[in-house]
Protein backbone atom coordinates (compact mmCIF):
# COMPACT_ATOMS: atom_id res chain seq x y z
CA UNK A 1 0.00 0.00 0.00
CA UNK A 2 1.03 3.23 -0.40
CA UNK A 3 3.47 4.82 2.47
CA UNK A 4 2.41 8.59 2.10
CA UNK A 5 -1.68 9.46 2.20
CA UNK A 6 -1.48 13.32 0.87
CA UNK A 7 -4.84 15.15 0.68
CA UNK A 8 -6.06 15.63 -2.89
CA UNK A 9 -5.82 18.60 -4.86
CA UNK A 10 -6.46 21.39 -6.12
CA UNK A 11 -6.84 23.38 -3.35
CA UNK A 12 -8.21 26.99 -4.52
CA UNK A 13 -8.28 30.03 -2.08
CA UNK A 14 -8.35 33.54 -1.87
CA UNK A 15 -5.48 35.05 -0.89
CA UNK A 16 -5.10 35.63 3.24
CA UNK A 17 -7.11 32.73 3.69
CA UNK A 18 -6.02 29.82 6.13
CA UNK A 19 -4.30 26.79 4.37
CA UNK A 20 -4.09 23.23 5.58
CA UNK A 21 -2.95 20.50 3.47
CA UNK A 22 -3.29 16.89 5.45
CA UNK A 23 -0.19 14.22 4.80
CA UNK A 24 0.08 11.02 6.81
CA UNK A 25 2.42 8.41 7.00
CA UNK A 26 3.02 4.63 7.54
CA UNK A 27 6.70 4.72 8.21
CA UNK A 28 7.73 3.24 11.33
CA UNK A 29 10.46 4.50 13.92
CA UNK A 30 11.65 7.76 13.53
CA UNK A 31 12.26 8.66 10.34
CA UNK A 32 12.46 12.61 8.92
CA UNK A 33 9.67 13.96 7.42
CA UNK A 34 9.47 16.53 4.77
CA UNK A 35 7.54 19.14 2.36
CA UNK A 36 8.77 19.63 -0.45
CA UNK A 37 7.37 22.82 -2.99
CA UNK A 38 7.39 23.22 -7.19
CA UNK A 39 6.73 26.46 -8.11
CA UNK A 40 5.33 26.72 -11.74
CA UNK A 41 8.04 26.41 -14.13
CA UNK A 42 10.66 25.53 -11.22
CA UNK A 43 12.45 22.43 -9.82
CA UNK A 44 11.36 20.65 -6.51
CA UNK A 45 13.02 22.54 -3.33
CA UNK A 46 12.95 21.78 0.54
CA UNK A 47 10.34 24.24 1.94
CA UNK A 48 10.49 22.44 5.75
CA UNK A 49 11.54 19.58 7.51
CA UNK A 50 11.40 17.98 10.84
CA UNK A 51 13.62 15.51 11.81
CA UNK A 52 12.42 13.88 15.63
CA UNK A 53 9.01 13.82 16.86
CA UNK A 54 7.09 16.95 18.06
CA UNK A 55 9.67 19.26 15.75
CA UNK A 56 7.67 21.95 14.00
CA UNK A 57 9.29 23.09 10.81
CA UNK A 58 9.10 26.41 9.69
CA UNK A 59 9.65 28.15 6.55
CA UNK A 60 8.35 31.12 4.66
CA UNK A 61 5.00 31.25 6.93
CA UNK A 62 4.09 27.59 6.19
CA UNK A 63 4.59 25.31 9.59
CA UNK A 64 4.36 21.94 10.16
CA UNK A 65 4.30 19.09 13.03
CA UNK A 66 5.93 16.20 13.67
CA UNK A 67 3.09 14.11 14.95
CA UNK A 68 3.97 10.41 16.02
CA UNK A 69 1.15 9.51 17.30
CA UNK A 70 -0.98 10.26 14.45
CA UNK A 71 1.48 9.51 12.02
CA UNK A 72 0.97 13.54 10.54
CA UNK A 73 2.83 16.06 9.46
CA UNK A 74 0.38 18.46 7.94
CA UNK A 75 0.80 21.47 5.94
CA UNK A 76 -0.32 24.95 7.35
CA UNK A 77 -0.05 28.46 6.80
CA UNK A 78 -2.52 31.01 8.29
CA UNK A 79 -2.37 33.54 5.42
CA UNK A 80 -1.80 32.59 2.01
CA UNK A 81 -0.64 34.92 -0.68
CA UNK A 82 -1.14 34.72 -4.51
CA UNK A 83 2.91 34.21 -5.14
CA UNK A 84 2.10 30.68 -2.98
CA UNK A 85 0.26 29.23 -5.32
CA UNK A 86 2.67 26.24 -6.21
CA UNK A 87 2.47 22.14 -6.32
CA UNK A 88 3.50 20.64 -2.64
CA UNK A 89 4.84 17.40 -1.93
CA UNK A 90 4.79 15.28 1.66
CA UNK A 91 8.03 13.66 1.89
CA UNK A 92 8.10 10.81 4.74
CA UNK A 93 10.12 7.81 3.97
CA UNK A 94 8.54 4.75 2.74
CA UNK A 95 8.09 1.78 5.34
CA UNK A 96 9.84 -1.05 6.16
CA UNK A 97 12.74 0.64 7.67
CA UNK A 98 14.14 2.76 4.23
CA UNK A 99 15.01 6.54 5.23
CA UNK A 100 14.52 7.63 1.30
CA UNK A 101 12.19 9.84 1.60
CA UNK A 102 9.11 8.98 -0.83
CA UNK A 103 7.07 11.84 -2.42
CA UNK A 104 3.38 11.46 -1.59
CA UNK A 105 1.00 12.66 -5.40
CA UNK A 106 1.48 16.54 -4.84
CA UNK A 107 -1.45 18.73 -3.60
CA UNK A 108 -1.88 21.96 -6.39
CA UNK A 109 -2.51 24.87 -4.01
CA UNK A 110 -3.89 27.74 -6.82
CA UNK A 111 -4.43 30.86 -4.74
CA UNK A 112 -6.72 34.01 -6.29
CA UNK A 113 -6.51 37.81 -5.48
CA UNK B 1 26.55 28.27 -6.30
CA UNK B 2 25.94 25.97 -9.05
CA UNK B 3 23.12 23.75 -7.81
CA UNK B 4 22.28 20.47 -9.57
CA UNK B 5 22.40 20.15 -13.34
CA UNK B 6 21.23 17.81 -15.67
CA UNK B 7 21.37 16.91 -19.46
CA UNK B 8 19.77 16.60 -21.71
CA UNK B 9 16.77 18.64 -20.71
CA UNK B 10 14.76 16.75 -23.25
CA UNK B 11 15.02 13.90 -24.98
CA UNK B 12 12.90 11.93 -27.19
CA UNK B 13 13.22 8.85 -28.90
CA UNK B 14 11.66 6.33 -30.95
CA UNK B 15 10.97 2.56 -28.81
CA UNK B 16 13.47 -0.13 -28.32
CA UNK B 17 16.19 2.88 -28.30
CA UNK B 18 19.07 3.08 -26.02
CA UNK B 19 19.28 6.39 -23.78
CA UNK B 20 21.33 7.77 -21.41
CA UNK B 21 20.58 10.74 -18.99
CA UNK B 22 23.57 12.35 -17.07
CA UNK B 23 23.13 14.36 -13.68
CA UNK B 24 26.01 16.40 -12.46
CA UNK B 25 25.96 17.13 -8.03
CA UNK B 26 25.98 19.52 -6.21
CA UNK B 27 30.23 19.71 -6.00
CA UNK B 28 31.05 17.99 -2.49
CA UNK B 29 28.16 15.94 -1.73
CA UNK B 30 28.40 12.28 -1.32
CA UNK B 31 24.59 11.26 -2.01
CA UNK B 32 22.54 11.28 -5.12
CA UNK B 33 19.38 10.34 -5.72
CA UNK B 34 17.76 9.60 -9.30
CA UNK B 35 13.67 9.61 -9.68
CA UNK B 36 11.10 9.63 -12.09
CA UNK B 37 7.77 11.27 -12.11
CA UNK B 38 5.13 10.97 -14.46
CA UNK B 39 2.43 13.93 -14.98
CA UNK B 40 0.27 14.51 -12.01
CA UNK B 41 2.25 12.21 -9.79
CA UNK B 42 4.77 12.87 -7.01
CA UNK B 43 8.37 11.56 -7.67
CA UNK B 44 8.77 8.16 -7.51
CA UNK B 45 12.60 6.73 -6.36
CA UNK B 46 14.61 4.58 -8.99
CA UNK B 47 18.18 4.47 -6.90
CA UNK B 48 20.07 6.07 -4.20
CA UNK B 49 24.16 6.46 -4.14
CA UNK B 50 26.34 6.79 -1.16
CA UNK B 51 29.74 7.82 -3.08
CA UNK B 52 30.02 5.20 -5.78
CA UNK B 53 28.04 2.55 -4.80
CA UNK B 54 24.57 2.26 -5.42
CA UNK B 55 23.05 2.02 -2.05
CA UNK B 56 19.24 1.40 -2.58
CA UNK B 57 18.41 0.34 -6.35
CA UNK B 58 15.36 -0.96 -5.17
CA UNK B 59 13.22 1.53 -7.38
CA UNK B 60 14.47 0.45 -10.76
CA UNK B 61 11.51 -0.94 -12.38
CA UNK B 62 12.84 -3.84 -14.53
CA UNK B 63 16.81 -4.76 -15.72
CA UNK B 64 16.53 -2.18 -18.63
CA UNK B 65 17.34 0.72 -16.19
CA UNK B 66 20.95 0.78 -14.95
CA UNK B 67 22.66 3.83 -13.04
CA UNK B 68 26.39 4.07 -12.69
CA UNK B 69 28.53 7.04 -10.48
CA UNK B 70 32.07 6.02 -11.33
CA UNK B 71 33.93 8.58 -9.69
CA UNK B 72 31.82 9.41 -6.80
CA UNK B 73 30.17 12.78 -8.86
CA UNK B 74 28.43 12.53 -11.71
CA UNK B 75 26.10 10.30 -12.47
CA UNK B 76 24.57 8.44 -15.42
CA UNK B 77 20.98 6.86 -15.75
CA UNK B 78 20.74 4.19 -18.98
CA UNK B 79 17.86 2.95 -20.18
CA UNK B 80 17.82 -0.30 -22.97
CA UNK B 81 15.35 -1.03 -24.93
CA UNK B 82 13.45 2.00 -24.65
CA UNK B 83 9.57 1.17 -24.16
CA UNK B 84 6.89 4.30 -24.16
CA UNK B 85 5.87 3.67 -20.88
CA UNK B 86 9.07 4.86 -19.93
CA UNK B 87 8.56 8.47 -20.97
CA UNK B 88 8.50 10.92 -17.62
CA UNK B 89 10.26 13.56 -16.33
CA UNK B 90 13.74 12.06 -14.62
CA UNK B 91 15.06 13.78 -11.54
CA UNK B 92 18.08 13.89 -10.47
CA UNK B 93 19.04 15.31 -6.69
CA UNK B 94 21.71 15.42 -4.42
CA UNK B 95 22.52 15.89 -0.68
CA UNK B 96 25.26 16.38 1.39
CA UNK B 97 25.71 12.96 3.32
CA UNK B 98 27.45 13.87 6.09
CA UNK B 99 24.80 14.02 8.64
CA UNK B 100 22.39 11.27 9.91
CA UNK B 101 21.33 9.02 7.55
CA UNK B 102 17.95 9.98 6.54
CA UNK B 103 18.06 14.11 7.84
CA UNK B 104 19.77 15.16 4.82
CA UNK B 105 17.92 17.63 2.04
CA UNK B 106 17.81 16.86 -1.08
CA UNK B 107 18.40 19.73 -3.63
CA UNK B 108 16.83 18.71 -6.95
CA UNK B 109 18.11 19.39 -11.03
CA UNK B 110 15.61 20.96 -13.24
CA UNK B 111 14.86 17.14 -14.75
CA UNK B 112 15.18 15.86 -17.97
CA UNK B 113 11.70 15.20 -20.16
CA UNK B 114 11.80 11.65 -21.60
CA UNK B 115 9.74 11.39 -25.03
CA UNK B 116 9.49 7.61 -26.15
CA UNK B 117 7.43 7.78 -29.54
Amino acid sequence: GDSVTQMEGPVTLSEEAFLTINCTYTATGYPSLFWYVQYPGEGLQLLLKATKADDKGSNKGFEATYRKETTSFHLEKGSVQVSDSAVYFCAPPASGGSYIPTFGRGTSLIVHP
Amino acid sequence: GAGVSQTPSNKVTEKGKYVELRCDPISGHTALYWYRQSLGQGPEFLIYFQGTGAADDSGLPNDRFFAVRPEGSVSTLKIQRTERGDSAVYLCASSPGQGTFGTDTQYFGPGTRLTVL
